[in-house]
């Protein structure tokens, strides 16, 4: 079984500019996830997908981060523009239901900001 | 909102050493406890999932213990190798499958 894959692996822009992220979920896996994970800090979740249909965007900082979900698989993360202190390593996850079981990550984007 | 601790950040041991990582939680309304582990560069890969209504799960070395009212969870690690050096994370999740990581403890065992 493929995994859940993401590119690219890392990114280095200059603040203010505009980054994009993208991600593949495993097949027939409903719900996709976006985690930020800053240095020494546990993931936190930015985005929840259902199919493609927005779940949870609570904690997603929606005056410079977007998502989108197109036909329920792939998805893309978008920051603009973006600031030193989004440096942090963005992984996508996804699971076939909510019980948790099958819940797997990508290996994730390292994004700097200089 | 939930919090989530886990201590120490950071563990240093021989190689045979059986060690105890713990993780403690501020809501104990939750539906399940998660572990990870994380090696740089990697995401995050699923070794153990209790539920709310169980007592711990074992895999292999790993054993899982949930204790919900108290809101704590330990991860033992039996016979720790040089290969178990990553880091561990829990996380614990509510309705809607959303999870609420703890900052995790780096492990290095030592040959």
């Amino acid at each position: 079984e493929a995994g859940v894959a993401q590119s690219p692996r890392y990114k280095i822009i200059e603040k203010r500019q505009s980054v994009a992220f993208w991600c593949n979920p495993i097949s027939g896996h409903a719900t996709l996830y976006w985690y930020q994970q800053i240095l020494g800090q546990g993931p936190k979740l930015l985005i929840q997908f259902q199919n493609n249909g927005v779940v949870d965007d609570s904690q997603l900082p929606k005056d410079r981060f977007s998502a989108e979900r197109l036909k329920g698989v792939d998805s893309t993360l978008k920051i603009q523009p973006a600031k030193l202190e989004d440096s942090a390593v963005y992984l996508c996850a996804s699971s076939p239901d909510r019980s948790g079981y099958g819940y797997t990550f990508g290996s994730g984007t390292r994004l700097t900001v200089v | 909102k939930q919090e989530v601790t886990q201590i120490p950040a950071a563990l240093s041991v021989p190689e045979g050493e059986n060690l105890v990582l713990n993780c403690s939680f501020t809501d104990s309304a939750i539906y399940n406890l998660q572990w990870f582990r994380q090696d740089p560069g990697k995401g995050l890969t699923s070794l153990l999932l209790i539920q709310s209504s169980q007592r711990e799960q074992t895999s292999g070395r790993l054993n899982a213990s949930l204790d919900k009212s108290s809101g704590r969870s330990t991860l033992y690690i039996a016979a720790s190798q040089p290969g178990d050096s990553a880091t561990y994370l829990c996380a614990v999740r509510r309705g809607g499958n959303k999870l609420t990581f703890g900052t995790g403890t780096q492990l290095k065992v030592e040959l």
